[in-house]
């Protein structure tokens, strides 16, 4: 499978603890981000890596939140002291950017995140 | 108000049908457009994408945007069942906001045998 693979798949937690999701990316694909996606509504963006460098954050993305990309590869978005207001599905994307007209984000499955 | 506004629908419709599925946003430097379908529990999947105004077809598909009037749509020929999911209507501005995707809230579509 060459597509965008997360990890894990659900994720139940208690308030207050800290949990890390991973995103693999398409190989060769240079840009990733991370977008939220609560019930009924669209996916939000939190953050994107071109390569390694983590070029802008939303302003959803409390202190609590931290994202690495790592020599450009694959990326863990890390959320500390969660909180209930925190579940929702974390998606993963990726693109090869050449030019705006070929920055097609390609979608992981997602990460659901459930905060007890 | 949020940039990109969609009606959630649900919407259901007999398969055969013609769908049509719209959105409506509002921040003029937006230049690129897209539709994603996502199945229930998974990620959303790329169907059309498009740059300024214009039409662009691909199979049953048809996506239009009209930029005068910062409208987007959405026509799905001859519905299918498995055609039934959450829509999803996005666009970015370029330029420095390269890839930043504003989604709409989503239409629920269901076609039914």
């Amino acid at each position: 499978d060459t597509g965008v693979s997360q990890d894990p798949r659900h994720k139940i937690t208690k308030r207050g603890q800290n949990v890390t999701f991973r995103c693999d990316p398409i190989s060769e694909h240079n840009r990733l981000y991370w977008y939220r996606q609560t019930l009924g509504q669209g996916p939000e963006f939190l953050t994107y890596f071109q390569n390694e460098a983590q070029l802008e954050k939303s302003r959803l993305l409390s202190d609590r939140f931290s994202a690495e990309r790592p020599k450009g590869s694959f990326s863990t978005l890390e959320i500390q002291r969660t909180e209930q207001g925190d579940s929702a599905m974390y998606l993963c994307a990726s693109s090869l950017l050449l030019a705006a007209s070929t920055d097609t984000q390609y979608f992981g499955p997602g990460t659901r995140l459930t905060v007890l | 108000q949020k940039e990109v506004e969609q009606d959630p629908g649900p919407l259901s419709v007999p398969e055969g049908a013609i769908v049509s599925l719209n959105c409506t946003y509002s921040n003029s430097a937006f230049q690129y457009f897209m539709w994603y379908r996502q199945y229930s529990r998974k990620g959303p999947e790329l169907l059309m994408y498009t740059y300024s105004s214009g039409n662009k077809e691909d199979g049953r598909f048809t996506a239009q945007v009209d930029k005068s009037s910062k409208y987007i749509s959405l026509f799905i020929r001859d519905s299918q069942p498995s055609d039934s999911a959450t829509y999803l209507c996005a666009a970015f501005a370029g330029g420095t906001s390269y890839g930043k995707l504003t989604f709409g809230q989503g239409t629920i579509l269901t076609v039914h045998p």
